[in-house]
């Protein structure tokens, strides 16, 4: 069975410094994405960057960053100078290839809060 | 585009109750999943629907059914509402059940008590 695990359940950053959310998973598939979405105080699910399991290079997005090592299982998300906005819950996310069976696992979040 | 939309954002139910939570998703999407959200817990999967007139059951699918008549809905059932049914229910949607790389598009959520 597919398992996501964020071992960081808040985080506390100054703003305008980089700041690295962990994400680690467990599959025995070696074809995955993963995810990772951003949840502010509102409640909407927000879209932040995917990374297949046989993409060569780290994904971007922007001030986001996806840092995939394969061999470690982790896909750690970086935000680069970070900003108030930032401030929300974090989730990672992994979606395993079973032809019309694809489900979406999600770890428990990351709460970050940036600091003025 | 609307996008996903769920009905309603908040509803207080009584033990017992059944009700059905609205989703739809105006994208043409194949793949239609809903999720629940407790604290401490991320979101995990209840049911899911590859196209219309399939479902299948995710990690969560005990005292909650849904059907697929068409692509654009798929309603969430409770059948008979319990306290550990409080939560938020997200509806989601995606291009394709078989690509990997789409994301899912959520809705707004719907925040549920049972008393």
């Amino acid at each position: 069975a597919q398992k996501i695990t964020q071992t960081q359940p808040g985080m506390f950053v100054q703003e305008k410094e980089a700041v690295t959310l962990d994400c680690t998973y467990d599959t025995s598939d070696p074809s995955y994405g993963l995810f990772w979405y951003k949840q502010p105080s509102s409640g909407e699910m927000i879209f932040l960057i995917y990374q297949g399991s046989y993409d060569q290079q780290n994904a971007t997005e922007g001030r986001y960053s996806l840092n995939f090592q394969k061999a470690r299982k982790s896909a750690n998300l970086v935000i680069s100078a970070s900003q108030l906005g930032d401030s929300a819950m974090y989730f990672c996310a992994m979606i395993i290839s079973n032809f019309g069976n694809e489900k979406l696992t999600f770890g428990t979040g990351t709460r970050l809060t940036i600091i003025p | 585009n609307a996008g996903v939309t769920q009905t309603p954002k908040f509803q207080v139910l009584k033990t017992g109750q059944s009700m059905t939570l609205q989703c739809a998703q105006d994208m043409n999407h194949e793949y239609m999943s809903w999720y629940r959200q407790d604290p401490g817990m991320g979101l995990r999967l209840i049911h899911y629907s590859v196209g219309a007139g399939i479902t299948d059951q995710g990690e969560v699918p005990n005292g909650y059914n849904v059907s697929r008549s068409t692509t654009e809905d798929f309603p969430l059932r409770l059948l008979s509402a319990a306290p550990s049914q409080t939560s938020v229910y997200f509806c989601a949607s995606s291009y394709s059940p078989s690509g990997l790389s789409y994301e899912q598009y959520f809705g707004p959520g719907t925040r549920l008590t049972v008393t």
